[in-house]
């Protein structure tokens, strides 16, 4: 099966950029999903097929993925940043399966 | 804009079946571009996909939960429904359904109900 693989948790001042990663064998070859989720809430999509922001979200959320590594990055941190964020791809190999990262809690200092 | 609700008990007996509905507003699940899924979330612990439903009927679970799981369409409602047999402690969670957007390389979990907890306990 594909596993994603995420660091625990990050650390940002307010004000500085953060840096999210998501591993993955040849996840460059994949379109990766991000989700933020904030504390008793519903995970909610950031950024979708690596570098792409829905409606509404701000442009200090982007993304990117190469090789083995996906990476989130928010720009500018707010107090309001600071939740779980969550890594997705489409595991097209195994049985259609939708494979989650373990998460990152994203603390702002 | 689509949107979801999840609804059901909140509490179920250990080997009992644990059934839930998300009811969709604000979109037809008539779509061929769409699945609708559901997605768990124990307690302090990551997102668990657990399964989604093509219009068509067609569906796909995660392979650990495939022996018990059912997931149906009721198209006259605009609903989904998830049947869970045989639940342990283990299936205590936050359960949350979801719209998915699907193209010919990727799905992306679009859409997301606000989530419901189910408890398992005698």
């Amino acid at each position: 099966s594909y596993v994603l693989t995420q660091p625990p948790s990050v650390s940002v001042a307010p004000g500085k950029t953060a840096k999210i990663t998501c591993g993955g064998n040849n996840i460059g070859d994949k379109s990766v999903h991000w989700y933020q989720q904030r504390s008793g809430q519903a995970p909610l999509l950031v950024i979708y097929s690596d570098n792409n922001r829905p409606s509404g979200i701000p442009e200090r959320f982007s993304g990117s993925n190469s090789g083995n590594t996906a990476t989130l990055t928010i720009s500018g941190v707010e107090a309001g940043d600071e939740a779980d964020y969550y890594c997705q791809v489409w595991d097209s190999d195994t049985d259609h399966r939708e494979v989650f990262g373990g998460g990152t809690k994203l603390a702002v200092l | 804009q689509v949107q979801l609700q999840e609804s059901g008990p909140g509490l179920v007996k250990p080997s009992q079946t644990l059934s839930l509905t998300c009811n969709v507003s604000g979109g037809s699940i008539g779509s061929e571009r769409h699945y609708w899924s559901w997605v768990r979330q124990p307690p302090g612990k990551g997102l668990e996909w657990i399964g989604y439903i093509a219009y068509s009927g067609i569906t796909y679970y995660h392979v650990s939960l495939k022996s018990r799981v059912i997931i149906s369409l009721d198209r006259s409602k605009n609903q989904f429904s998830l049947k869970l047999r045989s639940v342990t402690a283990a299936d205590t969670a936050v359960y949350f359904c979801a719209r998915i957007s699907s193209d010919a390389d990727t799905d992306v979990f679009d859409s997301w109900g606000q989530g419901t907890l189910v408890s398992v306990s005698s």
